[in-house]
């Protein structure tokens, strides 16, 4: 089976700070893909990142950064220097790569950035 | 960047009634989804669609639940007699590719609330 966590539910930063979003996924898949996506207050999902399971290497891209563990099942998502418009929920997904179109997404984390 | 648009934004409906809801995909995209998101849990796929068949759903698309793609624009879900737990936020997505080798483009979603 394929199941993707989010440990925390909720995140609390003052703007500046950073902030590091855990998700930590199973499959028994050798061969997948993973997503984050964010959920701003407008409702929409919003892409971010989609990394295959066979490149470990970590993203960075701006003030956003991912760093993938495949020994931990981690994929873990880092916000440099918070801003008040990062405040949203954000979403980790997991796919297989063939045979099914069923992305499994994680709880979510909701990031509250303060001024 | 092209958009996904979803219609109505927000719909109420009583207990047992039919619901349509309506969405436009990427125009150049083949395949397209709807996924469900109940207040503050996690989002859920419900149905992916290609070629004009459903080409995979899940245990929560009962026969209660029906999709179509009556011309070459739209994309819509039918909720033959809605229940009470089918109040969620209903997102449309669309994708170029399939077999979760693409990242999903999705609206901004219709809030359905079943009174």
């Amino acid at each position: 089976a394929q199941k993707v966590t989010q440990a925390q539910t909720e995140i609390s930063v003052v703007e500046k700070e950073d902030v590091t979003l855990d998700c930590v996924y199973e499959t028994r898949d050798t061969t997948y893909y993973l997503f984050w996506y964010k959920q701003p207050p407008s409702g929409e999902l919003v892409f971010l990142i989609r990394r295959n399971s066979f490149d470990e290497q970590n993203e960075i891209s701006g003030r956003y950064s991912w760093n993938f563990q495949k020994s931990t099942s981690s994929f873990n998502f880092t916000i440099t220097a918070s801003q008040v418009v990062d405040s949203a929920v954000y979403f980790c997904a997991l796919i297989r790569t063939s045979g099914t179109y069923k992305y499994i997404f994680g709880t979510g984390t909701r990031l509250k950035v303060l001024a | 960047e092209p958009e996904v648009t979803q219609t109505p934004s927000h719909q109420v409906t009583q207990m047992g009634q039919e619901v349509i809801l309506r969405c436009v995909p990427i125009s150049n995209h083949l395949y397209f989804y709807w996924y469900r998101q109940i207040l503050g849990q996690k989002v859920e796929f419900l149905v992916s669609f290609y070629n004009n068949e459903i080409s995979e759903k899940s245990e929560i698309f009962d026969d209660q639940f029906s999709v179509e793609r009556p011309d070459g624009s739209n994309f819509t879900l039918k909720i033959r007699s809605t229940k009470l737990e089918d109040s969620a936020m209903y997102f449309c997505a669309s994708s170029e590719g399939g077999w979760g080798n693409e990242k999903l483009f999705f609206g901004s979603g219709t809030q359905l609330s079943v009174l």
